[in-house]
C-alpha cells in the first residue's frame, strides 16, 4: 500500500516563505506522478492551487508555486498571509486511474 | 466556467444505501473523468474512485471495492455515487471532482452523508 507523506503541521511568520513537501513511503516523486496541490479551510470544499507539478490554477496568486525538490513534490508559499492559514493536500497519480491523497499539512501563520 | 452541483445532504441508517448525484456544466462532460472523494469529520481527504465519462470504465479504492458503484448519465451530464451497507464510519462529506491526469481536480460543493441509527 503506497502512502503519500506530508508534514502534519508547519508554521510560518506573516510575510515569510514556507515550503511544504509531498513524498512517498517508498520511492521518489517525479513529474510522472503529476502532483497537484489543494487548499482547504474549515467547512469549505478544497480549492485547487497547483496541478501537473507546476501549473497554477486560474486565479491563484504567483505567491504559490509548485516544483520537484529532491525526491519530493513541493509547494512553496512566499509572502505568507493570515488567510493562507489552511490545510494543504497533495495528490499523486499512481497510474491505472488511481490517485492517492497525502495526509495534509496544517499551516499556521503567526 | 466549470461547475459541479451535488445533491443535498442525507441521513441514513446503518446497513442502508445512499446515492449522491453530481451535475456537471461548463465543459464537455465526456472529456474528463469524475472522481469521488470523501472527508470524515476532522479527517483528511480520501480518494474513493474514478469513472470515465467516455466509456464508463471505473477504478475504485481497494478498501471500498464491492460497496461502492460509480455511474454516469451522459444525456444529463450527471455522475452518481452509490454506497451500500452503510456504517457509521461512512459519515462524511462526499465530493465529486472533475479529474484529469494533467488538470488535477475541480470540485463540487460537497454532500454531507450522516449514518446514524
Amino acid at each position: 500500500q503506497t502512502v503519500v507523506t506530508q508534514e502534519p503541521s508547519f508554521s510560518v511568520s506573516p510575510g515569510g516563505t514556507v515550503t511544504l513537501t509531498c513524498g512517498l513511503s517508498s520511492g521518489s516523486v517525479s513529474t510522472s506522478y503529476y502532483p497537484s496541490w489543494y487548499q482547504q479551510t474549515p467547512g469549505q470544499a478544497p480549492r485547487t492551487l497547483i496541478y501537473n507539478t507546476t501549473t497554477r490554477s486560474s486565479g491563484v496568486p504567483d505567491r504559490f508555486s509548485g516544483s520537484i525538490l529532491g525526491n519530493k513534490a513541493a509547494l512553496t508559499i512566499t509572502g505568507a498571509r493570515a488567510d493562507d492559514e489552511s490545510d494543504y493536500y497533495c495528490v499523486l497519480y499512481m497510474g491505472s486511474a488511481i490517485w492517492v491523497f497525502g495526509g495534509r499539512t496544517k499551516l499556521t501563520v503567526l | 466556467q466549470v461547475q459541479l452541483v451535488q445533491s443535498g445532504g442525507e441521513v441514513k441508517k446503518p446497513g442502508a444505501s445512499v446515492k449522491v448525484s453530481c451535475k456537471a456544466s461548463g465543459y464537455t462532460f465526456s472529456s474528463y473523468g469524475i472522481s469521488w472523494v470523501r472527508q470524515a469529520p476532522g479527517q483528511g481527504l480520501e480518494w474513493m474512485g474514478w469513472i470515465s465519462t467516455y466509456n464508463g470504465k471505473t477504478s475504485y479504492a481497494q478498501k471500498l471495492q464491492g460497496r461502492v458503484t460509480m455511474t454516469t448519465d451522459t444525456s444529463t451530464s450527471t455522475a452518481y455515487l452509490e454506497v451500500r451497507s452503510l456504517r457509521s464510519d461512512d459519515t462524511a462529506v462526499y465530493y465529486c471532482a472533475r479529474t484529469g491526469v494533467l488538470s488535477g481536480f475541480d470540485w463540487g460543493q460537497g454532500t454531507l452523508v450522516i449514518v446514524s441509527s
